[in-house]
């Protein structure tokens, strides 16, 4: 089964609008944290913003939040006033504290357009 | 402060050779983490180096491996390249104490013809 599920290849949303991307997870491991990354066209990863399985509050930086609901296990990220320059690849990543090791596991990515 | 570097930018290279690719960590971060994204999905986790030592390993064959160095530097090594290793390879590093915040470099892209 895929660890993190991405269901949304492509989005488009309007320059000031707000969008949600979708995340969906799969884990057994109750201690679990959750990550956003933002890809350019350069490939380079840039991370947005982080939950944690025991944290209660969602997780806010600037314009990023995270809509977690633990018992749905999902995690959409919501940017609020777009912006040009949001325009990248997103990808929503996994991290379980069993596997001992600190890999992150990703999905397959979600295309966001900003149209002007 | 320098965030991650790797090197080379870009790699052509043929079909049955190997290739070296090098890391370097944020100044302070002693975890470097390997990833392959293959175009179209997501970085696949592929070692994870802490003090020099292997911490992790992905699923990929043992054609891969990497080592890390005293100055916790690293670098990936592909033996007989196969035309599926195209991809782009990602380095991380993670700060002491907060080893789930991966922070990454610009990736060295690696076509094999």
């Amino acid at each position: 089964a895929q660890k993190i599920t991405q269901t949304q290849p492509g989005m488009f949303v309007q320059e000031k609008e707000a969008v949600t991307l979708d995340c969906t997870y799969d884990t057994s491991d109750p201690s679990y944290g959750l990550f956003w990354y933002k890809q350019p066209s350069s490939g380079e990863m840039i991370f947005l913003i982080y939950q944690g399985s025991y944290d209660q509050q969602n997780a806010t930086e600037g314009r990023y939040s995270l809509n977690f609901q633990k018992a749905r296990k999902s995690a959409n990220l919501v940017i609020s006033a777009s912006q040009l320059g949001d325009s990248a690849m997103y990808f929503c990543a996994m991290r379980e504290r069993e596997t001992g090791a600190n890999n992150l596991f990703f999905g397959t990515g979600t295309r966001l357009t900003v149209i002007p | 402060d320098a965030g991650v570097t790797q090197s080379p930018t870009h790699l052509i290279k043929t079909r049955g050779q190997h290739v070296t690719l090098r890391c370097s960590p944020i100044s302070g971060h002693k975890s470097v983490s390997w990833y392959q994204q293959v175009l179209g999905q997501g970085p696949q986790f592929i070692f994870q180096y802490y003090e020099k030592e292997e911490r992790g390993r992905g699923n990929f064959p043992d054609r891969f491996s990497a080592r890390q160095f005293p100055n916790y530097s690293s670098e990936l090594n592909v033996n007989a390249l196969l035309l599926g290793d195209s991809a782009l390879y990602l380095c991380a590093s993670s700060p002491p104490g907060r080893s789930g915040e991966q922070y990454f470099g610009p990736g060295t892209r690696l076509t094999v013809t």
